[in-house]
């Protein structure tokens, strides 16, 4: 598996405003996946990034909350818009390797909002 | 809606015990099965997974799969403090181009020393 870096790490918002997570990866993937982590709670998917193509989000997730970039093969960005206290959460990022169905893992980035 | 059902725990073990922990999938088509260890304020780490009916064993790790009753298991051998940790279950979604994954609520485990 390659290595898969998050910024920022953690961060604290105020509501309204809209952070950008960036997620890069040190080789060239197909799909990236976006994920969210409530407290106390299980991996929610939130939407699929493809390079080249708009993401296909998952039931409750919508573009203009969550707008994804996917600008090359080795990077993307997800942006946490208009944020309220109900975003607090953990936000990774994953990939596949070599069509491989495994997924790994970024060091996730703690939000949270005031 | 596709589910997967953990015990959510805690399980508590003693060191040196078999912990095992369970997992229940409702999609008869799915055919990939991962385990992952989460400690706390970490991001998820992948353990094991299994594709085939039967046992798999990684060193002290063995997971059991058994398709006929949708049931996939986690069996940690010689348990050591360092093994406490979330465990979560998940499971490939076959109607989504099987590359997307169901996760489960995961079951903490505590070994005690």
């Amino acid at each position: 598996s390659a290595v898969i870096s998050q910024k920022p790490s953690r961060d604290i918002c105020q509501r309204g405003t809209s952070l950008t997570i960036q997620c890069q990866v040190d080789s060239q993937v197909t799909m990236m996946f976006w994920y969210r982590q409530q407290p106390g709670q299980s991996l929610t998917l939130i939407a699929t990034a493809n390079q080249g193509s708009e993401a296909t989000y998952e039931s409750g997730f919508v573009i203009d909350k969550f707008p994804i970039s996917r600008p090359n093969l080795t990077f993307s960005t997800l942006t946490v818009s208009n944020m309220s206290p109900e975003d607090s959460s953990i936000y990774l990022c994953s990939t596949r390797f070599n069509s491989q169905e495994t997924q790994y893992f970024g060091p996730g980035t703690r939000l949270l909002v005031l | 809606q596709k589910e997967v059902e953990q015990n959510s725990g805690p399980l508590s073990v003693p060191e040196g015990a078999i912990a095992s922990l369970n997992c229940t999938y409702s999609d008869r088509g799915s055919q990939s099965f991962f385990w992952y260890r989460q400690y706390s304020g970490k991001s998820p780490e992948l353990i094991m997974f299994i594709y085939s009916n039967g046992d798999k064993e990684d060193g002290r790790f063995t997971a059991q799969l058994n398709k006929a009753s949708q049931y996939v298991s986690l069996l940690i051998r010689d348990s050591q403090p360092s093994d406490s940790a979330t465990y979560l279950c998940a499971v490939n979604n076959p109607g989504a181009g099987s590359y997307q994954l169901t996760f489960g609520k995961g079951t903490k485990l505590s070994v005690i020393p």
